[in-house]
């Protein structure tokens, strides 16, 4: 069965360092979507992209945040000038369909544990 | 605001039966989702509800009310392999708004 493939699986940074998380999506879908969870929490939705432009993005997702889809087959998320509070799980999910109420199912990576130290 | 409420635990006992109860207050609607997730494991997509009523996918059925902003998650004949987090999200103008999830303990 296909599947979401995400790397590296844990990313240790420094402090006011780049980091940029890699994903490949299932290749037949057409949505990506980067989601964030802190240890112990919820999920929280970061950002939606399609046809090479972001679709929604929520609060957290600033300036400090970008995402790329460089080649047919990856979708990256960038967080530049990290800080401790960014430390959490970040999973990249894909979904078939994009249009309201037919974005599910959402396939998720298993996601990549970013720790900055 | 947004947000959807659901208990932070639930026990049963193994081949029992238990319901998940969620309520959504969200600026858009299009649906109810229900993901399960194990400790340090991804989200897995277990059913999805656009419509009111009650959906059925072999043990586990998802149920919604849009008028009362209201779903549950029902899973029967529970195993020990069922001990994880239930999170409810609401499918809203292409972002999926998470609940804080559900753990479900399970025990022989």
């Amino acid at each position: 069965e296909p599947e979401v493939t995400q790397t590296p699986s844990h990313q240790v940074t420094q402090m006011g360092q780049e980091v940029i998380l890699r994903c490949v999506p299932i290749s037949n879908h057409l949505y990506f979507y980067w989601y964030r969870q802190i240890l112990g929490q919820k999920v929280e939705f970061l950002v939606s992209f399609y046809n090479n432009e972001i679709s929604e993005k929520s609060e957290i997702f600033d300036d400090q945040f970008s995402v790329e889809r460089p080649d047919g087959s990856n979708f990256t998320l960038k967080i530049r000038s990290t800080k401790l509070e960014d430390s959490a799980m970040y999973f990249c999910a894909s979904s078939e369909y994009g249009d309201r109420g037919g974005n599910q199912p959402q396939h998720f990576g298993d996601g990549t544990r970013l720790s900055i130290l | 605001g947004q947000s959807l409420e659901q208990p932070s635990e639930v026990t049963a006992v193994e081949g029992a039966i238990v319901q998940i109860n969620c309520t959504y207050q969200t600026s858009g609607f299009y649906g109810l989702s229900w993901y399960q997730q194990h400790d340090g494991g991804a989200p897995t997509f277990l059913s999805y509800n656009a419509l009111d009523g009650l959906e059925e996918t072999g043990r586990f059925s998802s149920f919604l009310s849009r008028s009362d902003s209201y779903g549950y998650l029902l899973l029967q004949e529970l195993q020990m392999k069922d001990s994880a987090s239930y999170f409810c999200a609401v499918d809203s103008n292409y972002q999926l708004i998470w609940g804080a999830g559900t753990k479900l303990i399970i025990k022989p």
